[in-house]
C-alpha cells in the first residue's frame, strides 16, 4: 500500500562505481522528484519531471542522469560515484505542476536511500 | 545569505510545553509556507501550509507567516513525545516552482 517506494533502501559502494536507485509512486501524480538529504539535514532538489519530461535540473554534476520512462517511476542513475555524494536521497511526487492559485501542491515523499560511499 | 534560514537546535522540551519554530527567508517572492515534519529514517510529511500571510490552524498545530518581516513561525501546544522529530519549514513562490527548504529543526520532547 506504499505510496512512493524506493530501492534499495540502503546502498554501499565503492568510489568511481556506478550505481541506480528506483523510485515508483502509485499515487497517479504527473510529477516527480528527487531531492538529496546531506548530513546536515539540508533537503535541496535537483530534479523534477512532469510527464516523463524534465521541467527542473539543479546545478547537478552531470554524473547523476535522471531517466522516466513512465509517469509513475522516475529512476536515478549516478556515474563514478565519489564520496561527497554520500547522503540520503528522497524521492517525492505531486499531483501536478500547476495548480490553483493559494492551493499547494503537496509533495509526498519516499522513505529515502541511504547512500554511503566508501 | 541563504535564501531559508532555521536554528537547527536540537531543541528539548517537557511534555505539554508550548513549542515555537521559526524560519526567515530573504525572497520576498515566496507566497507558500509549509512545514513539514521529519521522524528520524523516514521522509519528510507535509503538516500544513499557507498560502500568503496569516495563521493557520490545525488541532495542536498554528503555523503564521509575516510576510513584512519575511518570518514563519509554527507553534506546537500541549507537545507530546510523539512530536519528537525534525520539523523543516519550506518555501515556494508558485504551486509548481521548487520548493526551497530550511535546514531543520530538531525537537525532542520528553516525558
Amino acid at each position: 500500500d506504499t505510496a512512493v517506494s524506493q530501492t534499495p533502501k540502503y546502498l554501499v559502494t565503492q568510489m568511481g562505481n556506478d550505481k541506480s536507485i528506483k523510485c515508483e509512486q502509485n499515487l497517479g501524480h504527473d510529477t516527480m522528484y528527487w531531492y538529496k538529504q546531506d548530513s546536515k539535514k539540508f533537503l535541496k532538489i535537483m530534479f523534477s519531471y512532469n510527464n516523463k519530461e524534465l521541467i527542473i535540473n539543479e546545478t547537478v554534476p552531470n554524473r547523476f542522469s535522471p531517466k522516466s520512462p513512465d509517469k509513475a517511476h522516475l529512476n536515478l542513475h549516478i556515474n563514478s560515484l565519489e564520496l561527497g555524494d554520500s547522503a540520503v536521497y528522497f524521492c517525492a511526487s505531486s499531483p501536478s505542476s500547476a495548480g490553483l492559485a493559494g492551493a499547494y501542491n503537496e509533495q509526498f515523499f519516499g522513505p529515502g536511500t541511504r547512500l554511503t560511499v566508501l | 545569505q541563504k535564501e531559508v534560514e532555521q536554528d537547527p537546535g536540537p531543541l528539548s522540551v517537557p511534555e505539554g510545553a508550548i513549542v515555537s519554530l521559526n524560519c526567515t527567508y530573504s525572497n520576498s517572492a515566496f507566497q507558500y509556507f509549509m512545514w513539514y515534519r521529519q521522524y528520524s529514517r523516514k521522509g519528510p510529511e507535509l503538516l500544513m501550509y499557507t498560502y500568503s500571510s496569516g495563521n493557520k490552524e490545525d488541532g495542536r498545530f498554528t503555523a503564521q507567516v509575516d510576510k513584512s518581516s519575511k518570518y514563519i513561525s509554527l507553534f506546537i501546544r500541549d507537545s507530546q513525545p510523539s512530536d519528537s522529530a525534525t520539523y523543516l519549514c519550506a518555501m515556494t513562490k508558485t504551486s509548481y516552482d521548487k520548493v526551497i527548504f530550511g535546514p531543520g529543526t530538531s525537537l525532542s520532547v520528553i516525558p
